[in-house]
Parts: structure tokens; C-alpha cells; sequence
């Protein structure tokens, strides 16, 4: 198993611009969360899905859409960047019955 | 709110010795609680977890204690080495956080140093 994978490693964008942090994981979880690290502030949840067709709003979600059409995928968008996201995003599943939360590599974003 | 704690912010060590983190945590309705480790520039690693109805769980040189009464956790790790060395973050599963189950509280993390 690969695991949960996330792309881009790391991106730059600059103000206005918008894109899509990739995450997928080959564990047939049914929970997967998004969430940003910053300095001082710790993890934060972003959004968060409990099935295919199931998202719900975290902690910080302004500024951030996702959806979840598959079981495996759970992307983030970025609409409209802003410098306040520059940060490290992390993307984590979970079962059910077991309740590990096991975490992608992490996406660097950096805003200009 | 839940709010979730770690003690001390940094801890450096000289290889070998046993050490403790502490981790405690406000409101005693949590599902779980886990350690992670962080190494520079990566990804979380998932150490232990411990259900609510457990009070430790071990993993070779790793012991996890969790008492949900009192709010807190401790990670116990025997004859440190310098390979340890990273931050250990502590998170819990509330129930009441984002109406699921599958999210964490983290706290801010113990940046460990072990020195050779």
C-alpha cells in the first residue's frame, strides 16, 4: 500500500491565483480530513469528509472547497490565494473501526 | 472547547536517558488519543494510539499512559537515542469536534533533542 499521497510537494502561487492540492490514499478508509500546519499555531482542520458525497467544514475552512466523489480522493481547492495560506497542508484518513489517523507527506504552499 | 496541551515545548537530552512528555487535554470526552512524531520538513508519523476505555499502550521502547479523568497523557521513552530526536505531538479524537469521529485536536508539540 502507498499509503496516503498528496501533489504537489511544494508550490509557489501568487495572489488571486487558484489550485488544487491533490490527496489520495489506497486504504479504503471511509474518513479523510485536511488540515494546515502553521508556526505557533499547530494543526488546524481545514475540512473534513466521512464518506463519498460527505463533506463538512472544520476549524478554518475560509478560503478552501473540497468534494469527495470517490472513496479515494479527497482534493483541496484553493480559490482565490491569499499570502494568510501560505502554509503546510496535510491530508490524513482514518477507518472506522481502528481509528489511526495516518498522514500524507504534506503540500508546502507559499502565496506571494 | 477542547484544548489540548504539551509540556514542556522543548526537552534536550543526553543519549540514554529515559524521558517523559506530557500531553493533557481539557475535556475527558474524546474517543482516543494519539502520538505522533514529526521529523523536520516531513509527515506525521502515528506512534501509539490509546482508546478511551485503555490507561497505556507500548510500542518497543514507547509507553503511552492515558488517564481521561484527570485529562492527561504521558509518552515514556526508554534509553533515548539520538535517532529520537524530532517533535512529538500529542492529539485527541473529541466527540464533540466537527460532529465525526475521524478528526483531531493536536496540541503544539514537544520538540525533543537527544544528544549523542
Amino acid at each position: 500500500n502507498a499509503g496516503v499521497t498528496q501533489t504537489p510537494k511544494f508550490q509557489v502561487l501568487k495572489t488571486g491565483q487558484s489550485m488544487t492540492l491533490q490527496c489520495a490514499q489506497d486504504m479504503n478508509h471511509e474518513y479523510m480530513s485536511w488540515y494546515r500546519q502553521d508556526p505557533g499555531m499547530g494543526l488546524r482542520l481545514i475540512h473534513y469528509s466521512v464518506g463519498a458525497g460527505i463533506t463538512d467544514q472544520g476549524e478554518v475552512p475560509n478560503g478552501y472547497n473540497v468534494s469527495r466523489s470517490t472513496t479515494e480522493d479527497f482534493p483541496l481547492r484553493l480559490l482565490s490565494a491569499a499570502p494568510s495560506q501560505t502554509s503546510v497542508y496535510f491530508c490524513a484518513s482514518s477507518d472506522r473501526s481502528q481509528g489511526t489517523q495516518y498522514f500524507g507527506p504534506g503540500t508546502r504552499l507559499l502565496v506571494l | 472547547k477542547q484544548e489540548v496541551t504539551q509540556i514542556p515545548a522543548a526537552l534536550s537530552v543526553p543519549e540514554g536517558e529515559n524521558l517523559v512528555l506530557n500531553c493533557s487535554f481539557t475535556d475527558s470526552a474524546i474517543y482516543n488519543l494519539q502520538w505522533f512524531r514529526q521529523d523536520p520538513g516531513k509527515g506525521l508519523t502515528s506512534l501509539l494510539l490509546i482508546q478511551s476505555s485503555q490507561r497505556e499502550q507500548t510500542s518497543g521502547r514507547l509507553n503511552a499512559s492515558l488517564d481521561k479523568s484527570s485529562g492527561r497523557s504521558t509518552l515514556y521513552i526508554a534509553a533515548s537515542q539520538p535517532g529520537d530526536s524530532a517533535t512529538y505531538l500529542c492529539a485527541v479524537r473529541h466527540k464533540n469536534y466537527g460532529g465525526s469521529q475521524g478528526n483531531l485536536i493536536f496540541g503544539k508539540g514537544t520538540k525533543l533533542s537527544v544528544k549523542p
